[in-house]
């Protein structure tokens, strides 16, 4: 049974930092990883999508990796600032399952203080 | 273009009484997809739909029925609330991309409390 997991469940960094979200998944087999931002009271926004092909994505100061073999994915943020500020979701799309099926992680809650 | 939509934002059940929640989108995605969400847990897949007037169960769907007779909406309903059923629900839609992903895009959510 495909499961999600990321570390750490919480994060504090002083603004300017760089930083690096965590995401680990059990079973290799997947179509997708895909990273979510959700902000307090508010639904899930897209940020990146990382195809099972791919090694990684880029979007303005967001950089996601993924490494399937080891079941491992990054979420890189550079010069994090408040506005960053929220909660970071990373989910899987597995193979097994029809495809139609998504298996979400916990989360990470990150506060950038200014 | 208001992308997914989900009707109530909020809402205070009794334990017993019924609900229904609406989730509309105006992409035109085949895929729709309700969520539940409780504290310190990922996103948990209730009932999906690959298209209009077909529903599958999810990873929880007991205590939940779904319908989608329109492409653009996707129902969630409650037949008899009970508490463990108080939590966030999303509502989702997706369509297929090239090469056959599926991004998934959500609604504001509705927040439901069962007392």
């Amino acid at each position: 049974k495909q499961e999600v997991t990321q570390i750490p469940a919480a994060l504090s960094v002083p603004e300017g930092e760089n930083l690096v979200l965590n995401c680990s998944f059990t079973d290799s087999a997947i179509y997708n990883l895909q990273w979510f931002r959700q902000d307090p009271g508010k639904g899930l926004t897209s940020l990146l999508l990382i195809q099972s092909s791919q090694r990684e994505q880029t979007s303005g100061r967001l950089n996601a990796s993924l490494d399937k073999s080891s079941g491992r994915s990054t979420l890189y943020i550079a010069a994090s600032q408040p506005g960053d500020s929220a909660t970071y979701l990373c989910a899987v799309r597995p193979r097994n399952t029809g495809g139609f099926k998504t298996i979400f992680g916990a989360g990470t809650r990150l506060f950038v203080k200014a | 273009n208001a992308g997914v939509t989900q009707t109530p934002k909020f809402r205070v059940l009794k334990t017993g009484q019924s609900m229904t929640l609406l989730c509309a989108q105006d992409m035109n995605h085949e895929y729709m997809y309700w969520y539940r969400q409780d504290p310190g847990m990922g996103l948990r897949l209730i009932h999906y739909s690959v298209g209009e007037g077909t529903t599958a169960k999810g990873e929880v769907p007991d205590g939940y029925n779904v319908s989608r007779l329109k492409k653009q909406n996707f129902l969630l309903g409650l037949e008899s609330a009970a508490p463990s059923q108080t939590s966030v629900y999303f509502c989702a839609s997706s369509y297929l991309m090239r090469g056959g992903d599926l991004e998934q895009y959500f609604g504001p959510g509705t927040r439901l409390t069962v007392t």
